[in-house]
């Protein structure tokens, strides 16, 4: 089974930081990566589809990168309604979330 | 519009069985797949199989195999869980959700809380 590792699992930052959260999977899955943001109470959302393709609706200070095992999810210009947890998914075999990473107000 | 409604809540004996439920509206059911996914109370989120509408056959992630059965009722556009022989670890969120281009979920249900209590 592939394993996917992200860190921080936590992180505290202030309105207008720049975020970065990074992605490992365990062996290489090419671009099969996928980034989903979860508000307490709520599913997840889906972000960032195939490690940098920006979902229809998500604002630009979301952006995704990497290929092979290491990949980020960065937000540039962080909002208030950013505070959330995000998740990465490997969908090259089978389907695997890492644990996740909880951004909240410094 | 594509949308998925889950069952509500339940509360089971641990060694019982649930099923709960997903109703899709806006596309067929015979159409994409349909995921199930599992998130403990403050954990995250934890992949538990699919139903292939191509052939009906559901794939399962080895952590539940032999206890998940995942099924559906094309002539209601319904979706069905199963979990079998219930323990407190099984206190969770469960998430329905459908990979409609590739294969990342771009839609999701509203989650059914499923908890095991005596």
């Amino acid at each position: 089974d592939i394993q996917m590792t992200q860190s921080p699992s936590s992180l505290s930052a202030s309105v207008g930081d720049t975020v970065t959260i990074t992605c490992r999977a365990s062996q290489s899955i090419s671009w099969h990566l996928n980034w989903y943001q979860q508000k307490p109470g709520k599913a997840p959302k889906l972000l960032i589809s195939a490690a940098s393709n920006l979902q229809r609706g998500v604002p630009s200070r979301f952006s995704g990168s990497g290929s092979g095992t290491d990949f980020t999810l960065t937000i540039r210009g962080l909002q208030p309604e950013d505070y959330a947890t995000y998740y990465c998914q490997q969908s090259y075999t089978s389907w695997t979330f890492g644990q996740g990473t909880k951004v909240d107000i410094k | 519009e594509v949308q998925l409604v889950q069952s509500g809540a339940e509360v089971k004996e641990p060694g019982t069985t649930v099923k709960i439920s997903c109703k899709v509206s806006g596309y067929s059911v015979t159409d994409y797949q349909m995921h199930w996914v599992q998130q403990a109370p403050g954990k995250g989120l934890e992949w538990m199989g699919l139903l292939d509408p191509e052939g009906g056959k559901a794939i399962y992630a080895e952590n539940f195999q032999g206890r998940v059965t995942i099924t559906a009722d094309t002539s209601t556009d319904t979706v069905f869980l199963e979990l079998s022989g219930l323990r407190s670890e099984d206190t969770a969120l469960y998430y329905c959700a459908t990979p409609h281009e590739s294969n990342h979920f771009d839609y999701w249900g509203q989650g059914t809380l499923v908890t095991v209590s005596s």
